[in-house]
């Protein structure tokens, strides 16, 4: 069982916008910056979300929000290209340890 | 631009150490700021955090793991190493070194397959 709680799938069509989220609590997202990172077959993840930044090269229709204890990304426009496996993570204070959530499996329709 | 590149043997035998290498090119591992990172991933599985180094020598495990695992750098050779003890078919994984903050990661490697087996 993750730390973190992320959706087992979502699945959007072209041009649509879809939130992916990510839920802990007070010890993680609550109090750190959070991570998300795509993953296409299996391949290495690569980081879509960098706490508050979007790192270059990464298409500025994704962006990142964090609530409380949720953090969400965010997908203005979805792509073919969009479709893989989404990770977040963060640091968590009682496990002393980076957590990450479960992943989500993005699918375009 | 910085790269991270894993290398080391692919086949382990249970019981033995596990050991990999980082390798930091196109920047300084010794920038203050970031934490040199190992991460795995099972197959067919999620993402687990091994554990971290500052580049002063500062290490940080993963609780599940601390017992057998070492972490180490090597700042005149840029490089950055994993050791892994008592490997059993549990530690079959793709390994992958990153670059962190500290709660994220920003720059990955390619990862490589490690197979544990007699």
């Amino acid at each position: 069982q993750s730390a973190l709680t992320q959706e087992a799938s979502v699945s959007g069509t072209v041009g649509q916008k879809v939130t992916l989220s990510c839920t802990g609590n007070s010890n993680n997202i609550g109090s750190y910056a959070v991570g998300w990172y795509q993953q296409i077959s299996h391949g290495a993840p690569k980081t879509v979300m960098f706490g508050n930044s979007l790192p270059s090269g990464i298409p500025d229709r994704f962006s990142g929000s964090k609530s409380g204890t949720t953090a969400s990304l965010i997908i203005s426009g979805l792509q073919p290209e969009d479709e893989a496996d989404y990770y977040c993570s963060t640091w968590d204070y009682s496990l002393s340890a980076v957590v990450f959530g479960g992943g989500t499996k993005l699918t375009v329709l | 631009q910085v790269q991270l590149r894993e290398s080391g043997p692919g086949l382990v035998k249970p019981s033995q150490t596990l050991s990999l290498t980082c390798t930091v090119s196109g920047g300084s591992i010794s920038s203050g700021g970031y934490y040199w990172t190992w991460i795995r991933q099972h197959p067919e599985k999620g993402l687990e955090w091994i554990g971290y180094i500052y580049y002063s020598g500062s290490t940080y495990y993963n609780p599940s793991l601390k017992s057998r695992v070492t972490i180490s750098v090597d700042t005149s050779k840029s490089h950055f190493s994993l050791r892994l003890s008592s490997v059993t078919a549990a530690d079959t994984a793709v390994y992958y070194c990153a670059r962190s903050d500290s709660s994220a990661f920003d720059i990955w490697g390619q990862g490589t397959v490690v197979t544990v087996s007699s």
